[in-house]
């Protein structure tokens, strides 16, 4: 596709149930990460994928929190048992290589739990 | 581990003026960036910069990078109203792309 695609742009769900939040990169970067944004704040690493490697989750902040990414493209950010201090602006963003490119931001899931 | 510090964190300065955002982190790196986010958007690069010395400009915005006093410095030059926006650092180590809390600038005409 053209650019970082994320879905849904918005998710409003009730507290302790789950979400699933979806990210489809540019066609033929091989790195993906998720950072959450919260209000007004910068942006929090969660997880890096790179190619077929191990992902590096050391930013997920508790084992609610999962993600995988199938066949090297389509990446899912799961958040089990949700709570209200999880609720933040969700972004995709992927590379096309490992090192120095920039990464390509998505236009984010924003998730409100309530 | 590695953290990456803004100052300020938010700046309101008049246009015409001059202004300069610093962004400070704490362990080596071999690559730093920066980016621009307008209200509820998602964010823009704006610059790379890979290597110590490196200087990049556009338009009234000009980065440059430090590596020996991990230091980079994002400086605008005679700010007009359209570079209203949050500037963030972001520093590269091994695969990870850490940033900073972002520099939340508002440009009064």
């Amino acid at each position: 596709g053209a650019g970082v695609s994320q879905s849904p742009s918005n998710k409003v769900t009730e507290k302790g149930k789950d979400v699933e939040l979806r990210c489809d990169p540019i066609s033929g970067h091989t790195a993906l990460y998720w950072y959450r944004q919260s209000l007004g704040q910068g942006l929090e690493f969660l997880i890096y994928f790179q190619g077929n490697s191990a992902p590096d989750k050391s930013g997920l902040p508790s084992d609610r929190f999962s993600a995988e990414r199938t066949g090297g493209s389509v990446s899912t950010l799961t958040i089990q048992r949700t709570q209200q201090e999880d609720s933040a602006v969700y972004l995709c963003a992927s590379t096309p290589r490992r090192g120095w490119a920039e990464a390509f931001f998505g236009q984010g899931t924003r998730l409100t739990v309530v | 581990e590695l953290k990456v510090e803004q100052n300020p964190l938010f700046l309101s300065m008049q246009e015409g003026k001059n202004y300069t955002i610093y962004c400070n982190y704490s362990t080596t790196s071999d690559r730093l960036y920066w980016y621009r986010q307008d209200p509820g958007k998602s964010l823009e690069s704006l610059f790379v910069l890979l290597s110590n010395g490196a200087v990049k400009q556009e338009g009234r915005l000009m980065a440059s990078l430090d590596t020996k006093a991990r230091l980079s410095t994002l400086h605008i030059t005679a700010a007009v109203h359209d570079l209203s926006a949050t500037y963030f650092c972001a520093v590269g180590r091994d695969d990870k792309i850490i940033f900073g809390k972002g520099t939340r600038l508002h440009i009064l005409p």
